[in-house]
């Protein structure tokens, strides 16, 4: 069946410019989660949604950055006026439900703020 | 506070010779354990989870709770294991998020 997809799998942006990141979760799963995987941090937990509860914002590393969940399927991280240091591979996980931690990832979207 | 260490940043192993990637955690409560792979160009994917106690593409890993290890080993290495493989930690959390070690590249030599 159709995995986790991603939108777009690279963009490029310009230093202060927003960008936003799309998510189609596996149909069915309750759970989403946005990685970053960077090459001076490795994979960090960003932002977590489980049905129509509140998310999870604690990985976020600034207000910059912001996520929604429409509808309990899609998902769009926004990220405002980009820095450098944003420059990532941002992945998109789902899981079908919270007792279950098995996550299964998206391909990532590769930004790269200039 | 939960932590994954992965000691080994890269390791080689000729094809046929045992390979033992490490990963140790911290965690003050029960974990579950998982360990991720990332084939050259693919998406990162579930390779085994501790709970199952499985053994997938001939590997197995053992929660050991004393040294709070969870080391992932396969006998013989085959060349087509060469990926860049996670171990992962999920925590009694409301959100189950996965904090993961670093990585290990492994390159297994023909």
């Amino acid at each position: 069946g159709a995995g986790v997809s991603q939108s777009p799998s690279n963009k490029v942006t310009e230093k202060g410019k927003d960008v936003e990141l799309r998510c189609d979760p596996i149909s069915g799963h309750t759970a989403l989660y946005w990685y970053r995987q960077s090459l001076g941090q490795g994979l960090e937990f960003l932002i977590y949604f489980q049905g129509n509860s509140a998310p999870d914002k604690s990985g976020l590393p600034s207000d910059r950055f912001s996520a929604e969940r429409t509808g309990g399927s899609v998902s769009t991280l926004t990220i405002q006026r980009t820095q450098q240091e944003d420059s990532a591979v941002y992945l998109c996980a789902s899981s079908p439900s919270i007792g279950l931690a098995v996550q299964y990832f998206g391909p990532g979207t590769r930004l790269t703020v200039t | 506070a939960q932590r994954v260490t992965q000691p080994e940043k890269l390791l080689s192993v000729f094809k046929g010779a045992p390979v033992e990637l490490k990963c140790n955690y911290s965690y003050s409560g029960s974990p579950e354990l998982f360990w991720y792979v990332q084939y050259s160009r693919q998406r990162l994917q579930l390779l085994l989870r501790h709970i199952s106690r499985e053994s997938i593409k001939g590997f197995t890993a053992d929660l050991n709770k004393g040294e709070t290890s969870f080391h992932l080993k396969k006998p013989f290495a085959q060349e087509e294991d060469s990926a860049m493989y996670y171990c992962a930690l999920s925590g009694a959390g409301s959100a189950r998020q996965l904090t993961f070690g670093s990585g290990t590249q492994l390159t297994v030599l023909p």
